[in-house]
């Protein structure tokens, strides 16, 4: 356990409606990443963090943007969430030997 | 920017069969390589990693790996699956500060 939680766990949200997602972690670690996963494309990063207020694109980052005002909280938005969007968010921190990951966020978008 | 390439999309075994699951990455020079492991319904977990040193890497539950650097390969292994291995599998490698995943190995294991 990397103490990484997400909230929430499940969310169900309409179209064009703002999203946040929150990713906290305990141990203080610089890096944080948010990780899509789609069923065929495995996880794929979409933004991540390496220090407070320093964020960077991942591959997948259109539709979306990301927040880290406090090292513990990272936080990801949907500005106006699409059905596309309709995934599982997993966080991760980058800790020592590798990235551990956050129990995800079930996004429904309807 | 690094690629991996998973090329066992579905693999379906028998209980005490052996597995292995192949993962190639797409160019040399010093490589940290990774294997994740999520079981159905949870997060990923780690289960090994290669930094340097010894190219066979052992890992949790059994498994292990082997880093051909020649091969740009790092399949992972289990000589007798268990039934609980029943799981996705997905390779890593580093790329700067992030990691780049395969698109996995969904596993199946009959009793």
């Amino acid at each position: 356990d990397a103490g990484i939680t997400q909230s929430p766990r499940h969310k169900v949200t309409e179209t064009g409606t703002p999203v946040t997602l929150r990713c906290h972690q305990t141990e203080n670690h610089r890096y944080m990443y948010w990780y899509r996963q789609d069923p065929g494309h495995g996880l794929r990063l979409i933004h991540y963090s390496y220090g407070v207020k320093d964020t960077d694109k991942g591959e997948v980052s259109d539709g979306y943007s990301v927040s880290r005002s406090k090292t513990e909280d990272f936080l990801l938005t949907l500005e106006s969430a699409t059905s596309s969007q309709t995934s599982v968010y997993f966080c991760a921190i980058d800790g020592q030997g590798g990235q551990y990951f956050g129990p995800g966020t079930r996004l429904t978008v309807t | 920017a690094q690629s991996v390439s998973q090329h066992n999309h579905h693999v379906i075994l028998s209980e005490a069969a052996s597995l292995e699951l192949g993962c190639n990455y797409s160019y040399g020079g010093t490589v940290n390589l990774f294997w994740y492991v999520q079981y159905p319904g949870q997060h990923l977990q780690l289960l090994l990693k290669y930094f340097s040193g010894d190219p066979l890497v052992k890992g949790i539950k059994g498994f292990e790996a082997e880093f051909i650097k020649s091969k740009f390969s790092f399949n992972l292994r289990k000589p007798s699956v268990q039934w609980s291995d029943t799981a996705e599998y997905f390779c890593a490698v580093r790329d700067t500060d992030k990691l780049i995943f395969g698109t996995g190995t969904r596993l199946q294991v009959f009793p």
